[in-house]
């Protein structure tokens, strides 16, 4: 059971590059989110979706888009890095329902320059 | 908007002293509020949930209590040993699985 994996675990960009950050999940959770956890703000949340094919805004989404095709996957895009993106960026499972744990992946340093 | 605070943001004890660790938020129309740990280069893990129907949690040395109307939760650690050293967080849940998390309280236990 590897639970809630995300890649890269690092990743260097340049300002204006674009790229995606994966997660997957084996537990068959319908809630994925992505947070991110910057010093001294805490991890703030960027998207979630509560099922496949759903997805909403969480109270950090400039500059990321999200898709859920699947209830496994659920990759975060960067349209255009920028270096207020630099961050360490984590995903986050759980069943539905309001009383479920969340599970966190262990994160993808991501550094723009 | 919800706003969830955790004081200290350090914190330093002997080995064998039990640790209290502060969070308190805003808004009380929570569904749940939820423990982390959280280890250097790591991710979260859970450590307890409790219900807005609930006071308290317990898992081992770990008691968690909530108190809605006063927008307070304690978790307590019990006889704290050196593994215990970690970041723990709390966070508080909304409708639509929105967490809204706190700063965190970086702990230290001196062997």
């Amino acid at each position: 059971n590897a639970g809630v994996t995300q890649t890269p675990k690092f990743q260097v960009l340049k300002t204006g590059q674009s790229m995606t950050l994966q997660c997957a999940q084996d537990m068959n959770h319908e809630y994925m989110s992505w947070y991110r956890q910057d010093p001294g703000m805490g991890l703030r949340l960027i998207h979630y979706s509560v099922g496949a094919g759903i997805t909403d805004q969480g109270e950090v989404p400039n500059g990321y888009n999200v898709s859920r095709s699947t209830t496994e996957d659920f990759p975060l895009r960067l349209l255009s890095a920028a270096p207020s993106q630099t961050s360490v960026y984590f995903c986050a499972s759980s069943y539905g329902g309001e009383n479920q744990p969340q599970h966190f992946g262990d994160g993808t340093r991501l550094s723009i320059l | 908007k919800q706003e969830v605070t955790q004081i200290p943001a350090a914190l330093s004890v002997p080995e064998g002293e039990n640790l209290v660790l502060n969070c308190s938020f805003t808004d009380s129309a929570i569904y749940n509020l939820q423990w982390f740990r959280q280890d250097p280069g790591k991710g979260l893990t859970s450590l307890l949930l409790i219900q807005s129907s609930q006071r308290e949690q317990t898992s081992g040395r770990l008691n968690a209590s909530l108190d809605k109307s006063s927008g307070r939760s304690t978790l307590y650690i019990a006889a704290s040993q050196p593994g215990d050293s970690a970041t723990y967080l709390c966070a508080a849940k909304a409708a639509g699985n929105k967490l809204t998390f706190g700063g965190g309280t970086r702990v230290l236990v001196k062997p």
